[in-house]
This record gives C-alpha cells, sequence and structure tokens, in this order.
C-alpha cells in the first residue's frame, strides 16, 4: 500500500480563519512533507518532519504551522493566510534510509483564501 | 543549487503518436523519479531510477537513466488520451529530503 490520504480535499477560508490540514500515511515512513503547488508549476517544498522531528523549514512565512503528532499523521495549522496562498497543497512521505527515498504524495487540498 | 532542465514545456500530439521528455542536468543524482499529475490531483509515481544506464518499462512507458545519472527520459509510445497531464521528473541529489524538480511538460493527446 503506498497510500497518503489527505483531507479536507477543497477548503475556502477568510483572511482571519484558523484551519488545519491533515495527512496520514501508514507505510512506516518516517519522513513527512508539506508543498505548496501553483497550477501547472512543479510542487514547492515547505516542511519536512523526520522522526516526528522539524527537519527543514523552507522560509516559509509563520502564519503556516506544522505539527507532527505521530509517525503517521501530519498536520498543517493555517492562520491569518493572505489571498495569494491559495493553492494546492500536498503531503508526501518517505524512507529516511536505504538507499533512495522516493516521495509519495497524497491527493492534495485544494485551499482558496477569501 | 542542483538545477534539472525539463523539455518541452507543453507538448500536444495525436493520439497513436509517440513522445519523448527529457530531463537533464549538470548535476549528479542518486536517484531520478517521474512523476504524473492531473489537474486538483497530487503527483502520482510512475518510476524511480537509480542505476547509470537503467531502462525501466511500465507498458507503453519506457524510462531511461543517463550513464552519469545527470539526465533521464520518458518515452511514451502510441499516446492515448488518458497520457493527458503534467508529467514531473525529480531528483535526489546531496539531501535526502530535497527534491529536484523539472518545470514539468504538459501534455494533451487529442483524440
Amino acid at each position: 500500500d503506498t497510500e497518503v490520504t489527505q483531507t479536507p480535499k477543497h477548503l475556502v477560508m477568510g483572511m482571519t480563519n484558523k484551519k488545519s490540514l491533515k495527512c496520514e500515511q501508514h507505510m512506516g515512513h518516517r519522513a513527512m512533507y508539506w508543498y505548496k503547488q501553483k497550477a501547472k508549476k512543479p510542487p514547492e517544498l515547505m516542511f519536512v518532519y523526520s522522526y516526528e522531528k522539524l527537519s527543514i523549514n523552507e522560509s516559509v512565512p509563520s502564519r503556516f504551522s506544522p505539527e507532527c503528532p505521530n509517525s503517521s499523521l501530519l498536520n498543517l495549522h493555517l492562520h491569518a493566510l493572505q489571498p495569494e496562498d491559495s493553492a494546492l497543497y500536498l503531503c508526501a512521505s518517505s524512507l529516511t534510509s536505504g538507499g533512495f527515498y522516493t516521495q509519495y504524495f497524497g491527493p492534495g487540498t485544494r485551499l482558496t483564501v477569501l | 543549487t542542483q538545477l534539472l532542465e525539463q523539455s518541452p514545456q507543453f507538448l500536444s500530439i495525436q493520439e497513436g503518436e509517440n513522445l519523448t521528455v527529457y530531463c537533464n542536468s549538470s548535476s549528479v543524482f542518486s536517484s531520478l523519479q517521474w512523476y504524473r499529475q492531473e489537474p486538483g490531483e497530487g503527483p502520482v509515481l510512475l518510476v524511480t531510477v537509480v542505476t547509470g544506464g537503467e531502462v525501466k518499462k511500465l507498458k507503453r512507458l519506457t524510462f531511461q537513466f543517463g550513464d552519469a545519472r545527470k539526465d533521464s527520459s520518458l518515452h511514451i509510445t502510441a499516446a492515448q488520451p488518458g497520457d493527458t497531464g503534467l508529467y514531473l521528473c525529480a531528483g535526489n541529489g546531496g539531501s535526502n529530503y530535497k527534491l529536484t524538480f523539472g518545470k514539468g511538460t504538459l501534455l494533451t493527446v487529442n483524440p
């Protein structure tokens, strides 16, 4: 099973709202990722968690707050977003050993900020 | 900074035609992935190549990894409308966690 799940599928929020995106995988992967993707562009890395610890933050604004409660779950908390934050948000996971680190992506959450 | 030059950026062909997409770099990658993505969906992994000179086949799709592990190609034989989508190459370089993505090839196969 190479499935990464994400909820919700679609999210519309105002600039003063607080919302959360959720991601789950049961492949035993210990690295999990958040990406942001604009239409017809490649994904842009936001955060990487390795063994439930934040490993990489690609200078993401603090209105995005990641959380990794356990090895299977990854959240992205959203607060005071801007309209330019509207995008497809992708979660991915991978192994952390064994030679190569193929990333498996979830279906994404389409976020619209009004 | 590692770069992956992917070409062509756009490709519109008729059903039944063949096509090749290229990803080239001056950097060496330990592995390279190809993904296909449909609008509003996440990228779906097609293949991972890890050995220089490696060729992998997935039905009508053939993937090659260059001998020096700096370039890769995706060849589709007898394209079908269901092949329509954004094709992304992505390489693992110096960091285990950071992928270098090509800019993508938007393929449209017309019936």
